[in-house]
Formats: C-alpha cells, sequence, structure tokens
C-alpha cells in the first residue's frame, strides 16, 4: 500500500506571514492525484489544494499553492498571507489514478496561526 | 462537488450497546466511505460501500462489527455495534464521484461517538 508521510506534527506562522507544510509519499505508479485537505476544530475535512501528477505545473488556489516534485515524490503546501482562519489539521492525501482506488492520507499537521 | 449530511453529529453510548450512523448525499455518487478518526489522529479507512453490492472492509475492520447499508446511490449507514470504550472516535462518511472533479473526496461533518 501506498504510504503518505507528513514529518511535521505541529507549525506554526505568524499571521499574514508564509508557511510551507511538507509531505513525501511512496508509490511505483506514474498516474496518481495528491490532495491538501483541511480540518478545523469543526471537524469537516475540506478541500484545499488538487495536483495531477500528469501535470508539470504546480497547482494555485488563492493563497495556498504547492510544490510538487515527482522524481522525489514529494508534495508541499505554501500558504501564503496567513490568516487565523488557516489554524487547522493539514492532511496530505494521495490517491492512484483509476476508479475504485482508496485514499490514503498523511498523519496530519497542526497549525497555529499567531496573531 | 456534493453536499454530506451526516447524523448523528455526536452521541454519548453505553457499552454493549449500538448506533447507526446515517449519511445522506445530495447528489448520485458512485462509491462512499467511511472512515474512523481517533483523537488525534489521521483517518484510517473501514470500508468502501457501493451500492448493489456488500460493502469491501479494510484490515482489522468486519462486518459484524461494522455493518454497513447502501441501499440506493445517495444514503449509506454505518453501525457500530457492541460497542466499547476502545470505539469512542469520529466516524466520517466520505464520497467520490467523476463529476465532482478529479476524484475528489468529499466529506461529511462527521460523527463524534464517546462510549462510555
Amino acid at each position: 500500500a501506498q504510504t503518505v508521510t507528513q514529518s511535521q506534527p505541529e507549525m506554526s506562522v505568524q499571521e499574514a506571514e508564509t508557511v510551507t507544510l511538507s509531505c513525501t509519499y511512496d508509490t511505483s505508479e506514474s498516474d496518481y492525484y495528491l490532495f491538501w485537505y483541511k480540518q478545523p476544530p469543526s471537524r469537516q475535512m475540506i478541500l484545499v489544494i488538487r495536483q495531477e501528477a500528469y501535470k508539470q505545473q504546480n497547482a494555485t488556489e488563492n493563497r495556498f499553492s504547492v510544490n510538487f516534485q515527482k522524481a522525489a515524490k514529494s508534495f508541499s503546501l505554501k500558504i501564503s498571507d496567513s490568516q487565523l482562519g488557516d489554524a487547522a489539521m493539514y492532511f496530505c492525501a494521495y490517491r492512484s489514478a483509476g476508479t475504485g482506488n482508496q485514499f490514503y492520507f498523511g498523519t496530519g499537521t497542526s497549525l497555529t496561526v499567531i496573531p | 462537488s456534493a453536499v454530506i449530511s451526516q447524523k448523528p453529529s455526536r452521541d454519548i453510548c453505553q457499552r454493549g450497546t449500538s448506533l447507526t450512523i446515517q449519511c445522506q448525499v445530495d447528489s448520485q455518487v458512485t462509491m462512499m466511505f467511511w472512515y474512523r478518526q481517533q483523537p488525534g489522529q489521521s483517518l484510517t479507512l473501514i470500508a468502501t460501500a457501493n451500492q448493489g453490492s456488500e460493502a469491501t472492509y479494510e484490515s482489522g475492520f468486519v462486518i459484524d462489527k461494522f455493518p454497513i447499508s447502501r441501499p440506493n446511490l445517495t444514503f449509506s449507514t454505518l453501525t457500530v455495534s457492541n460497542m466499547s470504550p476502545e470505539d469512542s472516535s469520529i466516524y466520517l462518511c466520505s464520497a467520490t464521484n467523476p463529476g465532482f472533479g478529479a476524484n475528489v473526496l468529499t466529506f461529511g461533518a462527521g460523527s463524534r461517538l464517546t462510549v462510555l
């Protein structure tokens, strides 16, 4: 089974600053999807950003962007201009391409935003 | 993406009892998944529920303990049977559908169970 590793259990960032959350994964496949999900205290898992492995261009969604390094199997999330509402658990996830394939989640990074 | 409603949102249960969690999606979806998230932990897949077939359980989870129903393309239930304190957890319903785009997984808000 694929494994997803988040080596930072906790991170903190000053409001308005930039923070990068790390994620690495292990796979022998060439076609897959990568995701970052956010889980605030309300428990609702929210998709932040996704990346298709066949795309070389890094995905961006407003203040959120990724650094996808396929050869290194690395998928980091950069949050720019951090806001108090960004405080949450962030989970990196992997899914093989094709139907019927499950998602594999990392152990999460707890992000604190300091006012 | 779809909106997924789960109920109950939380419950306190007695040891030895069973509780059924309901998951309703506002559109038809092909695959539904049930996850368990123990306190401070990541998500662990319990089973995949496909309409018209038996659920597929992951290692460590069995149908007698976590029976699942999937009567149609918008609804599923997970029952936690003969509960013990070790079953205290958040249970998350999720779904994916090609129409969501890039096989995105959409989640319900979760059901927090506390077993005394």
